[in-house]
């Protein structure tokens, strides 16, 4: 597509349910990376996929927190048992292999745990 | 372990030109980079400095210096539209970038 397109764009859900949010990248870009943003914080790194190696995942902040990329392309973030202090905007971006093009984001999913 | 520094906020008025400063520790990266994001939007690629000295895009500029681990991110003719965040972060190989906290820019009429 034109842009990385994430879903859904809010969720709100219960203390200790599990959700699953989507990434969507532009097509032909090889990287893919989670991040998340608090209110009016930083962005924090999550996850990140490059083509077929094994991602780098030593931002994710607990084992309730996985990914996958499936056939280079689609992207879901899974938080199992998710806890009041997992809302946040989860932002999604995708790059090319030419580092000074930058990372195209996502509009985000906004995730709020009640 | 790698980290940036970057002002909290930062006002000025239009018309004016503003200068948001990023410092820097790492143990090697492959240059520097500046985000912009509005309240509510996605994070925007601005520029991205792999040598040190000015890149100049438009009405903003940005300037790295590897000696003095710093850089910085110039903005000219500030508009209101240029009211948003602004993130400097750190390109490095086989890992994604790492972002400073962020600089609010507030401009006012």
């Amino acid at each position: 597509g034109a842009g990385v397109s994430q879903s859904p764009s809010n969720k709100v859900t219960e203390k200790g349910k599990d959700v699953e949010l989507r990434c969507d990248p532009i097509s032909g870009h090889t990287a893919l990376y989670w991040y998340r943003q608090s209110l009016g914080q930083g962005l924090e790194f999550l996850i990140y996929f490059q083509g077929n190696s094994a991602p780098d995942k030593s931002g994710l902040p607990s084992d309730r927190f996985s990914a996958e990329r499936t056939g280079g392309s689609v992207s879901t973030l899974t938080i199992q048992r998710t806890q009041q202090e997992d809302s946040a905007v989860y932002l999604c971006a995708s790059s090319s292999d030419r580092r000074n093009y930058g990372y195209t984001f996502g509009s985000g999913t906004r995730l709020t745990v009640v | 372990g790698q980290s940036l520094e970057q002002p909290s906020e930062v006002t000025a008025v239009e018309g004016a030109i503003v200068q948001i400063n990023c410092t820097y520790q790492t143990s090697g990266f492959y240059g520097l980079s500046w985000y912009q994001q509005h309240d509510g939007g996605a994070p925007t690629f601005l520029s991205y400095n792999a040598l040190d000295g000015l890149e100049e895009t438009g009405r903003f500029s940005s300037f790295l210096s590897r000696s003095d681990s710093y850089g910085y991110l110039l903005l000219q003719e500030l508009q209101m539209k240029d009211s948003a965040s602004y993130f400097c972060a750190l390109n490095q190989a086989g890992t994604a970038l790492i972002f400073g906290k962020g600089t609010t820019l507030s401009v006012s009429s």
